[in-house]
């Protein structure tokens, strides 16, 4: 069954660096997503993506974040200047359709920020 | 903005009990999402519910959805062990975004 893969698995970091975590989304999805889950609580929308562009963003998704797609596979979100309430899980997501099939989440980078 | 409640919040049940999850959400919308956490691990899709009335069952899990009443249920049927997890609802009002509910963690005891 086709996956959505993410890279690293964890991250540690200090306050104050970038990271940049990644993902593959599944190759024929056209729609890609970022969410983050603070530990014990629920998952939180980031950004969505389709056709090169963000199409929507949330309040957290402020000028700290930026997302990219590279290339015709990879899709990063980059965190700049790491503050300790960064840490969390980040899924990537990616659907098929955008609208209505559900989407299918990666596997989670773990961020530690120190 | 849109609320999206659980409740419980914590389930601990015996094996062999049914139980029902229910998801109530604050504004219109016709898609509503389960899905299943195990603990340090991703989001696995149980249902996508997307209009009044739809009704899907997997094994010992069935999900509801009514959107006149903005409520969606899941039900648990003789629950067993390897059913214990954390589930949660998620309602797409955009398209372009899912409002997460607060998660339910089930502990089913033998």
């Amino acid at each position: 069954e086709p996956e959505v893969t993410q890279t690293p698995s964890h991250q540690v970091t200090q306050m104050g660096q970038e990271v940049i975590l990644r993902c593959v989304p599944i190759s024929n999805h056209l729609y890609f997503y970022w969410y983050r889950q603070i530990l014990g609580q629920k998952v939180e929308f980031l950004v969505s993506f389709y056709n090169n562009e963000i199409s929507e963003k949330s309040e957290i998704f402020d000028d700290q974040f930026s997302v990219e797609r590279p290339d015709g596979s990879n899709f990063t979100l980059k965190i700049r200047s790491t503050k300790l309430e960064d840490s969390a899980m980040y899924f990537c997501a990616s659907s098929e359709q955008g609208q209505g099939d559900g989407y299918t989440f990666g596997s989670g980078t773990r961020l530690t920020v120190v | 903005e849109l609320k999206v409640e659980q409740n419980p919040l914590f389930l601990s049940m015996q094996e062999g009990k049914n139980y029902t999850i229910y998801c109530n959400y604050s504004t219109t919308s016709d898609r509503l999402y389960w899905y299943r956490q195990d603990p340090g691990k991703s989001l696995e899709s149980l249902f996508v519910l997307l209009s009044n009335g739809a009704v899907k069952q997997e094994g010992r899990l069935m999900a509801s959805l009514d959107t006149k009443a903005r409520l969606s249920t899941l039900h648990i049927t003789a629950a067993v062990h390897d059913l214990s997890a954390t589930y949660f609802c998620a309602v797409d009002k955009t398209g372009n975004q899912f409002y997460f509910g607060t998660g339910t963690s089930l502990t089913v005891i033998p």
